[in-house]
């Protein structure tokens, strides 16, 4: 059984381009998070996502950060006209419940 | 407002020597409790949770931790540290008032000398 995956692993973008980012939830689970961990940080809640619907997106910036699980595919964590503060490491986790998250290797992201 | 606080951001000990991270919370509602390890540039990994019953919790690699009401403590613990468990470690909430999200710590990276 694959556990979480997440690609790419590395990701670098000028200042103004577009991000994305996707995770692919373990097999048979159907709850999807998303947290960021800025350098010397803890991981800080973003998003959370069960097929086709925003459960939580008490996290997410206001403005230019988007995220979706559709019926079909993986989740995708958009990011417009990034900034330098973006840069850091993106995690997806998935859940059969709510509780027991099993975490994917990380999207970093470095933006110039 | 819910919170962990992990004390102590470094944490030094000799091989063989206990292991003691520490975490404290603070929750209006009944917890669910996580420790978590990451190694460098890799996702993290569950050691251990708390949910509900014994509040004494065991998990992988020997490592166990207390959930301690009264004190609003989690402490993670092993009796023998290992050069294989340095690594930084995250303590996390669940709050099942508020979904799946898990509140983090700041997280403690312990290291381990010979």
């Amino acid at each position: 059984n694959a556990g979480v995956m997440q690609n790419p692993r590395h990701l670098v973008r000028r200042r103004g381009q577009e991000a994305r980012l996707r995770c692919s939830p373990m097999k048979g689970h159907s709850h999807v998070y998303w947290y960021r961990q800025l350098p010397e940080e803890g991981l800080k809640f973003m998003v959370y996502l069960q097929k086709e619907n925003i459960i939580d997106e008490s996290g997410m910036p206001k403005e230019r950060f988007s995220a979706e699980f559709p019926k079909e595919g993986p989740s995708i964590l958009r990011i417009q006209q990034v900034v330098r503060g973006d840069s850091a490491a993106y995690f997806c986790a998935s859940s059969t419940n709510s509780y027991e998250q099993y975490f994917g290797p990380g999207t970093r992201l470095t933006v110039t | 407002a819910q919170s962990v606080t992990q004390l102590g951001s470094h944490v030094s000990v000799s091989e063989g020597a206990l292991v003691l991270l520490r975490c404290n919370y603070s929750s209006s509602v009944p917890p669910y409790l996580f420790w978590y390890v990451q190694y460098p540039n890799q996702g993290l990994q569950l050691l251990l949770k708390y949910t509900t019953g014994a509040t004494l919790v065991k998990g992988i690699n020997g490592f166990e931790a207390e959930f301690k009401k009264s004190e609003t403590s989690f402490h993670l613990t092993k009796p023998s540290a290992h050069m294989s468990d340095a690594a930084e470690y995250f303590c996390a909430v669940g709050l099942n008032n508020q979904g799946g999200k898990l509140i983090f710590g700041q997280g403690t990276e312990l290291s381990v000398k010979p």
